[in-house]
């Protein structure tokens, strides 16, 4: 079954430090990658996505997020955080070209940023 | 900006009981999701809707679930005898079509007791 898991359950950064949030996945076949954010007492938003292309993604806010099809990996980075980036942060894979498109999330990493 | 709304943003219940959670997904959009996230653990999977029927579930998604697109706004999750282990936050998300991204919903949590 596909999995994916985040490495990192809490982070805790100072302002301006760069943030590099893990992601794995596991699945043999071609995946759309998602990075979703939950600021805190919001819905999940998406931070950016992957489905094709140039591996390196830029999304909103000044993050970005590299593609390794060898690793199976999609790690999100940000040079420099803010306070405001305080939030948990969700990595997903969706199969591609499936009927459904069904997100499968990982754990979620709660990145706490502090001023 | 468009954007997915649910209600109630908080249910409490007896187990046993049916609850009904709505949403209202974006106006263009075909394809309708329940996801649910119990207190410290992953957001999972339940079920995806399009054409009003089920296109997949999970293994979550017992014969106590079922989800009804009502009318042509509202799309709702019912869980007809509730358990304490449904206790979770039940987010809904919809999207234009399956490739694209899924637009979430604040979520309603929902209490057992």
């Amino acid at each position: 079954a596909q999995s994916v898991s985040q490495h990192n359950h809490h982070v805790i950064l100072s302002e301006a430090a760069s943030l590099e949030l893990g992601c794995n996945y596991s699945y043999g076949g071609t995946v759309n990658l998602f990075w979703y954010v939950q600021y805190p007492g919001q819905h999940l938003q998406l931070l950016l996505k992957y489905f094709s292309g140039d591996p390196l993604v830029k999304g909103i806010k000044g993050f970005e997020a590299e593609f390794i099809k060898s690793k199976f990996s999609f790690n999100l980075r940000k040079p420099s955080v803010q306070w405001s980036d305080t939030a948990e942060y969700f990595c997903a894979v969706s199969l591609y070209g499936g009927a459904t498109n069904k997100l499968i999330f990982g754990t979620g990493t709660l990145l706490a940023v502090q001023p | 900006e468009p954007e997915v709304t649910q209600t109630p943003s908080h249910q409490v219940t007896q187990m046993g009981q049916e609850v009904i959670l709505r949403c209202v997904p974006i106006s263009n959009h075909l394809y309708f999701y329940w996801y649910r996230q119990i207190l410290g653990q992953k957001v999972e999977f339940l079920v995806s809707f399009y054409n009003n029927e089920i296109s997949e579930k999970s293994e979550i998604f017992d014969d106590q679930f079922s989800v009804e697109r009502p009318d042509g706004s509202n799309f709702t999750l019912k869980i007809r005898s509730t358990k304490l282990e449904d206790s979770a936050m039940y987010f809904c998300a919809s999207s234009e079509r399956p490739s694209n991204e899924q637009f979430f919903g604040p979520g309603t949590r929902l209490t057992v007791l």
